[in-house]
């Protein structure tokens, strides 16, 4: 059982390039979610996912877009990237009951450094 | 304004002793408070979860304590193993939203 996947696990990319974070899930969670990690300010939520079709904001959305046209797979886009978002983004699921007593499945990560 | 704040960037204890990490925060909606446990490289993995009508949890050498009335949570490990070495991070939670808030994370090290 794989869980969640995240492609790619490495990628630099120059200012003011696209790019495309793919997250892939084989649990039929309902919920996914794109976090971001930086030193000092633990993981914060940039998007998040209810169902296939659906997506809302979260804590840090600005320069960032998201697509779910399908239950397993959370697309997160950077239009333009600028060196501000370097950082690891962790996408994760979970089911649509209460978060407890499991919590969310995180996936590897994604280390992106935009220069 | 950080909702859930690990005043602790790091910790170190020595093998066979307690580590207790603290997580405060400042909002009495949460439901659930959960402790994630990170090593290099790999995305968090789940460790043990309270909900807020209870004051403990245990779990083999992991134990959980929730004080609502201080909005304090600590995660005991006893006893500490080098194994245990990671980033833990504490995230709080309510069930209307299904969302997780994350602490800043503590680095633990283990020394043998």
């Amino acid at each position: 059982n794989a869980g969640v996947t995240q492609t790619p696990k490495f990628r630099v990319l120059k200012t003011g390039q696209s790019m495309t974070l793919l997250c892939a899930q084989d649990m039929n969670h309902e919920y996914m979610y794109w976090y971001r990690q930086d030193p000092g300010m633990g993981l914060r939520l940039i998007h998040y996912s209810v169902g296939e079709g659906t997506t809302a904001k979260g804590e840090v959305p600005d320069g960032y877009n998201v697509s779910r046209l399908k239950k397993q797979n959370f697309l997160l886009g950077l239009e333009s990237a600028a060196p501000s978002q370097t950082s690891v983004y962790f996408c994760a699921s979970s089911y649509s009951t209460l978060l407890g007593p499991y919590g969310y499945t995180f996936g590897s990560g994604t280390r992106l450094t935009v220069v | 304004d950080q909702q859930v704040k690990q005043n602790s960037p790091s910790l170190s204890v020595q093998e066979g002793r307690i580590s207790i990490l603290n997580c405060d925060y400042t909002n009495s909606m949460f439901d659930y408070f959960l402790w994630y446990k990170k090593y290099p490289a790999e995305g968090p993995t789940f460790l043990i979860s309270i909900s807020s009508i209870k004051d403990k949890n245990e779990d083999g050498r992991f134990t959980v304590f929730l004080n609502k009335s201080a909005k304090h949570l600590s995660l005991h490990i006893v006893p500490s193993q080098p194994g245990d070495s990671a980033v833990y991070f504490c995230a709080l939670g309510s069930g209307a939203t299904n969302k997780l808030i994350f602490g800043t994370g503590t680095l633990l090290a283990v020394q043998p």
